[in-house]
């Protein structure tokens, strides 16, 4: 069974430009979190989807960022413009049902993301 | 607000040794531990749960026990092994039906032999 593909693994990019990273999570599985660590802190929450529909954005940190799952399967995460404290590692992850505490959550390997 | 605060590293071992990580949280209700495990170049992996107070979380050899009076769940090992080494990520879910994981800032583990 393939895991939580992310896509690209590293990006670097200069302050002000546009990137986007890319998850695939496991098929079937309708429960998508994205989540970040900067700059070796803890890592935050960022948001969830529940098929297409975004459940919770509250850790969506400005409107800088905008996160799309179209169709319920691969998700988005675009950063326009991307700004220095921007660098971190994205993680996305995917369970089939609701509820992180019973569901077993999958993640990927990170999106190692550097602004310079 | 809430927050979880464990022990900051790098910590290095021997291996065989006796490992402990602390971990404390600051949650409103009553909320579920979780140990995180990220081997290198690798996801997070969930390496142990805790859903309630007094509950003991066990898995490859490490335990954690949710312990509600001193709101702490330390990650604990008897005898580690190279294979051990990565970071460890104290997290929790709160009870309060939202599912967002709060994390600590990890703390990476060398084992060497």
């Amino acid at each position: 069974e393939a895991g939580v593909t992310q896509f690209p693994s590293h990006s670097v990019i200069e302050k002000g430009q546009t990137v986007t990273l890319r998850c695939d999570p496991i098929s079937g599985h309708d429960n998508l979190y994205w989540y970040r660590r900067v700059m070796g802190k803890e890592i935050k929450f960022l948001l969830h989807f529940v098929k297409e529909s975004k459940q919770d954005e509250s850790g969506m940190p400005n409107n800088r960022f905008l996160a799309e799952r179209t169709g319920g399967t691969y998700s988005t995460l675009k950063v326009q413009p991307a700004e220095l404290e921007d660098s971190g590692v994205y993680f996305c992850a995917s369970s089939q049902g609701w509820g992180t505490v019973n569901e077993k959550l999958f993640f990927g390997s990170g999106t190692q993301l550097s602004v310079l | 607000g809430n927050s979880v605060t464990q022990m900051e590293g790098p910590v290095t071992l021997s291996e065989e040794a006796f490992l402990t990580i602390n971990c404390t949280y600051t949650a409103t209700g009553y909320p579920s531990l979780f140990w995180y495990v990220q081997y290198p170049g690798e996801g997070l992996q969930l390496l142990l749960k805790a859903t309630k107070a007094d509950d003991k979380g066990s898995n490859k050899g490490f335990e954690a026990t949710y312990r509600k009076e001193t709101t702490s769940f330390h990650l604990e090992k008897g005898s580690v092994q190279v294979s051990d080494s990565a970071v460890y990520f104290c997290a929790f879910v709160s009870n309060f039906g939202n599912e967002k994981l709060t994390f600590g800032t990890g703390t990476r583990l060398t084992i060497i032999p």
